[in-house]
């Protein structure tokens, strides 16, 4: 069964900690993605990558660092947490071309306290 | 580049009610089109997709035809159940970077 895995479930960090939030995809697929989900605010696009160590801003990369070093695994960085990064965490990955949709993960629950 | 308007929500049913969510979409040339379902807690399933004018998507009891004269994919069910609660969203996917474009998503709760 093909899957987009991320590592935590639910995370509890404080305030001003380094923070990193994995994604890990079986499927060989080119493309990863991070979003954020808030209440009223929908998805919002973090980061994402079309391949190994290429990455783009999307919509709200302030405050936010990634990495992927490797093709399956896509690492989302909160530099130094603020509460205001309370939020799920949704990964995502596709493939390069063509319209297969997005495989998502089950998402992480982030609280900074 | 593609953009989408969806029912806003909440959506209260009673169990065995039918169920329809609003879905328009701008886009350039042909998108797919997808609809996802977000149980509490949980992340993005795929729900149901159609990559062409007239196709039917059908999965779990719910539908949606892509209809290009009015650029619309709404999602319709015609009993639904306690366990369909959940948030829907509507997504095309297309243009030359093939990225998939989120409606805002809809809550739907179905009371027993």
């Amino acid at each position: 069964d093909v899957k987009v895995t991320q590592s935590s479930r639910y995370l509890v960090k404080r305030t001003g900690e380094k923070v990193f939030l994995e994604c890990v995809q079986d499927m060989d697929h080119e493309n990863m993605f991070w979003y954020r989900q808030d209440p009223g605010l929908g998805l919002r696009l973090i980061y994402f990558s079309y391949d190994v160590k290429m990455k783009e801003k999307g919509d709200i990369p302030e405050g936010y660092s990634v990495s992927r070093e490797k093709k399956e695994r896509f690492s989302l960085i909160l530099e130094s947490a603020s509460t205001n990064q309370t939020s799920m965490y949704l990964c995502a990955s596709s493939p390069y071309e063509g319209n297969y949709g997005y495989t998502f993960g089950s998402g992480t629950r982030l609280t900074v306290v | 580049g593609n953009s989408v308007t969806q029912m806003e929500g909440p959506v209260t049913l009673s169990e065995e009610a039918f169920l329809t969510i609003n879905c328009t979409y701008t886009a350039t040339g042909y998108p797919s089109l997808f609809w996802y379902v977000q149980y509490p807690g949980e992340g993005l399933q795929l729900l149901l997709k159609a990559t062409k004018a007239d196709d039917k998507g059908s999965n779990k009891g719910f539908e949606a035809t892509y209809r290009k004269e009015t650029t619309s994919f709404h999602l319709e069910k015609g009993s639904v159940q306690v366990s369909d609660s959940a948030v829907y969203f509507c997504a095309p996917q297309g243009g030359s970077n093939y990225k998939l474009t989120f409606g805002k998503g809809t809550l739907l709760t179905v009371n027993p």
